[in-house]
Order: C-alpha cells, then sequence, then structure tokens
C-alpha cells in the first residue's frame, strides 16, 4: 500500500540556520506530494504541493522538489526562523479519496 | 469566513460514556474526514464521507460511528468510550475535484477519557 516516511525528529536549529526534512514515498501511479505545518495549539494547514515529477513546490520560504528517480520529496528552507517552530507532515495522495500522512517532524528553531 | 469549525474544544470523559464531536464546514466542500492524532503515530484516518448521507471506514474506525446528514455538518460519535481513545481529533474537509489533497483542518478536540 501507499507509505511516506519522514525523519523522525525532533530537529533543533538555531535562527538562521538551513532546514532540510526529508521525505520518501512509496505508492503505485503517480501520487501528488504535499508538506503540511501544524502549528502549536492549531490544525494542519497546507504548506507547499507538486502534483508531477521535477514540480517544485514553494511557499514562505520553504522548497520542496519532487524527484520520481529517489520517491523523494524533501522539504528545504535556507534560513528558519523562530516562527517556523511546528511540526511538518509530509503526505501523499495516490487517487483515492484519502491522504497517506508521514508520522510528523517537530521542529524547534532557538534564538 | 470560519472554514472548519469543531465543537468542543476539550472533552473529560469517564470509561463507558458517550459523546458527539460535531465538525462544521462552509466551504461547501464535497469530502469530510474525522483523523486521530497521537504521539508517534502521525494522523490516522478514522472515517471520512464524500458526499452527503455517505461515509466510509477509514484506518481506524473499530468504536467510532459517524454521520453526515447536511452537507456542512460531519458528526463522530463514541458510543461507550475507552481509555485507548484519548487522543486530539481533528476533522477536515477537500473540494471534491483535482484538489482532493488539499485538505483544511479545524483546530482540534482534544478528549480525555478516564
Amino acid at each position: 500500500g501507499d507509505s511516506v516516511t519522514q525523519m523522525e525528529g525532533p530537529v533543533t536549529l538555531s535562527e538562521e540556520a538551513f532546514l532540510t526534512i526529508n521525505c520518501t514515498y512509496t505508492a503505485t501511479g503517480y501520487p501528488s506530494l504535499f508538506w503540511y505545518v501544524q502549528y502549536p495549539g492549531e490544525g494542519l494547514q497546507l504548506l507547499l504541493k507538486a502534483t508531477k515529477a521535477d514540480d517544485k513546490g514553494s511557499n514562505k520560504g520553504f522548497e520542496a522538489t519532487y524527484r520520481k528517480e529517489t520517491t523523494s520529496f524533501h522539504l528545504e528552507k535556507g534560513s528558519v526562523q523562530v516562527s517556523d517552530s511546528a511540526v511538518y507532515f509530509c503526505a501523499l495522495w495516490a487517487g483515492s479519496y484519502q491522504l497517506t500522512f508521514g508520522k510528523g517532524t517537530k521542529l524547534s528553531v532557538i534564538p | 469566513n470560519a472554514g472548519v469549525t469543531q465543537t468542543p474544544k476539550f472533552r473529560v470523559l469517564k470509561t463507558g460514556q458517550s459523546m458527539t464531536l460535531l465538525c462544521a464546514q462552509d466551504m461547501n466542500h464535497e469530502y469530510m474526514y474525522w483523523y486521530r492524532q497521537d504521539p508517534g503515530m502521525g494522523l490516522r484516518l478514522i472515517h471520512y464521507s464524500v458526499g452527503e448521507g455517505t461515509t466510509a471506514k477509514g484506518e481506524v474506525p473499530d468504536g467510532y460511528n459517524v454521520s453526515r446528514l447536511k452537507k456542512q455538518n460531519f458528526l463522530l460519535g463514541l458510543e461507550s468510550a475507552a481509555p485507548s481513545q484519548t487522543s486530539v481529533y481533528f476533522c477536515a474537509s477537500s473540494q471534491r475535484h483535482g484538489t482532493v489533497g488539499e485538505l483544511f483542518f479545524g483546530e482540534g478536540s482534544r478528549l480525555t477519557v478516564l
């Protein structure tokens, strides 16, 4: 079945550091890929998405490129801020009615 | 625009009690979902609905029932609560075509079963 594996956290970075959160997937066909973010005390919200191979999703300084050859969708940001502290979820949609989520990676950014 | 609203936000139950969580969305979305979030487990789908009057089981449906009598509302019921159902519950909704993966989430309902 479909699955998403993302790096375990927590991840702690200093402000302005470079961020990478790894995500790999297993799916039949050609899934769409997503990153969701959950700020403390809130629900998840869509951060970015990519719907086909080599697409790059971007938002709020975050980027992720859909790599079909490595079945990956790693999240990156060049300079993190304290306000980026949150839990990040990688997810895929392979044509059914539901998303498949990874287990989440908690990011803490310290001043 | 309220988006997805869940009530109540917090609830404490005793084992064996029943309760209903209400989810309401004002975006005219076709699809609605109930997830639970537990430490180290990520989000797990309980039940979902692809339209008014229809429901389907997700990954962890046991111990829960749902109803979608109106398009904008999706109710999650616990008939006899158990401590294993202590969790944070999230409702989500999405449009029907082309954007199924773009879910809009409520703020969550924290349930504790003693």
